[in-house]
């Protein structure tokens, strides 16, 4: 498996308060990006980052935000979580320039309960 | 928008049984990959299809891509108990720069 660590593994927080996932990488890969998981909707694209400080949204970014000030770290913040943010998260990474074509390697994930 | 419809959602064999699950797409695709997520796991890279018409082969899993680029499916020949888990397509977007996944076949088999 590549070297990807997500953390928290798991975390139960209340509806309102705010929310980061960290997901690190030893790759050195360019591309990362979050999905969340849930029950009849695969994975869905939340925010990705071709490069330090360079991101953009993908196919489900309301309420969310995202940050990479290092090759190496990308966070997914949840400014005020809600319940249906309740899912699992995971962190992906791909190699080169060719972005999406390129195999995409996944974290561990995270699983997120906002009660 | 562009989609990628992924069926069927749920398939339950006997051990032993023959399983595919095919992925269609509204676009024509560049290329196509598909992941394996066991229960409990995380997506896990299976391979890449690039080319029209092309077949490649990993042990009892055979992936097939169409003649038009448009749809593709995976074959699984004699399941068994470590076949469980869900099967993703994935197609890039048409800005290229992400992937969009289908909502995956789940198999699940019985010995």
């Amino acid at each position: 498996d590549a070297g990807i660590t997500q953390s928290p593994r798991h975390k139960v927080t209340e509806t309102g308060t705010p929310v980061t996932l960290r997901c690190h990488q030893t790759e050195n890969h360019r591309y990362m990006y979050w999905y969340r998981q849930d029950p009849g909707h695969g994975l869905r694209l939340i925010h990705y980052s071709y490069g330090v400080k360079d991101t953009d949204k993908g196919e489900v970014s309301d309420g969310y935000s995202v940050s990479r000030s290092k090759t190496e770290d990308f966070l997914l913040t949840l400014e005020s979580a809600t319940s249906s943010q309740t899912s699992v998260y995971f962190c992906a990474i791909s190699e080169s320039l060719a972005g999406s074509t390129d195999t995409q390697y996944f974290g561990p994930g995270t699983r997120l309960t906002v009660l | 928008g562009q989609q990628v419809m992924q069926i069927p959602q749920y398939q339950h064999v006997q051990e032993g049984e023959d399983f595919t699950t095919y992925c269609n797409s509204s676009t024509t695709l560049s290329n196509i990959q598909w992941y394996k997520q066991r229960p409990g796991g995380h997506p896990v890279f299976l391979i890449q299809l690039v080319k029209s018409g092309e077949v490649k082969k990993q042990k009892r899993l055979t992936f097939q891509f169409g003649e038009a680029k448009k749809n593709s499916s995976l074959h699984i020949t004699a399941t068994q108990t470590t076949d469980v888990g869900t099967y993703f397509c994935a197609v890039p977007n048409q800005a290229g720069t992400a992937l969009i996944f289908g909502k995956g076949t789940t198999l699940s088999v019985s010995s």
